[in-house]
């Protein structure tokens, strides 16, 4: 079992939509949590972080964590076809002297 | 001009032979790492280095070695190079405050034929 387990897709959705993209984890040491978005032939970009469980948000972004259930979500609201790219979640283990570890990524379109 | 530059940006190769990926950033942080990404299995970590005297092996270091030429430059080389490190390689940095930000560069697309 992979500690970081996220589902590949493709995810194809309409402008305009709520975008729900999801990882989940088999470590409760994992402390920080970071999503990362990776547009086609470029290297990934931190969107967004948190080290809690509760919501974090940015703008159309919204980062979720819960520790309880080892499950963490990416929300983006009224998406737009620039949104169109690769989300990949990444963990820090506690202790784990900022070493990533990174889902396999999502790959989401949005289409007009 | 880029923080996180990578050289070369693709390459084509033939089995066994040694080449040499480098890296090199503007951004003053003491932090450089090597991943490779492959469909299916995203992100793995192959080396990483804290500082220019310091290295450290990731999670898939065998084939690979590394060298850290100056806080500003790290390399990575294949010594005998197979088909199945055909892969995209990236180069990221980071800093000691913020170190669960990583910059990366924009990558090297590699060919073992």
């Amino acid at each position: 079992q992979k500690e970081v387990e996220q589902d590949p897709g493709p995810l194809s959705v309409p402008e305009g939509a709520i975008v729900s993209l999801n990882c989940t984890y088999s470590n409760s040491a994992f402390q920080y949590f970071m999503w990362y978005r990776q547009y086609s032939r470029k290297g990934p970009e931190l969107l967004m972080y948190t080290y809690s469980s509760g919501n974090k948000e940015d703008g159309r972004f919204t980062a979720q964590v819960d520790k309880s259930s080892k499950y963490i979500s990416l929300f983006i609201r009224d998406s737009q076809p620039s949104d169109s790219a690769t989300y990949l979640c990444a963990l820090i283990l506690t202790g784990g002297g900022n070493k990533l570890t990174f889902g396999t990524g999502t790959q989401l379109k949005v289409e007009l | 001009d880029a923080d996180v530059t990578q050289t070369p940006r693709n390459r084509i190769t033939k089995t066994g032979k040694r080449i040499m990926l480098e890296c090199s950033q503007t951004k003053g942080h003491d932090r450089m790492y090597w991943y490779r990404q492959d469909p299916g299995l995203g992100l793995r970590l192959i080396y990483y280095s804290f500082d220019v005297k310091d290295i450290n092996k990731g999670e898939i270091s065998d084939g690979y070695s590394v060298s850290r030429q100056a806080q500003a430059k790290f390399s990575l080389s294949l010594e005998s190079a197979i088909p199945n490190q055909t892969a995209l390689y990236f180069c990221a940095t980071s800093d000691f405050l913020g170190g669960e930000t990583q910059y990366f560069g924009p990558g090297t697309r590699l060919l073992v034929l």
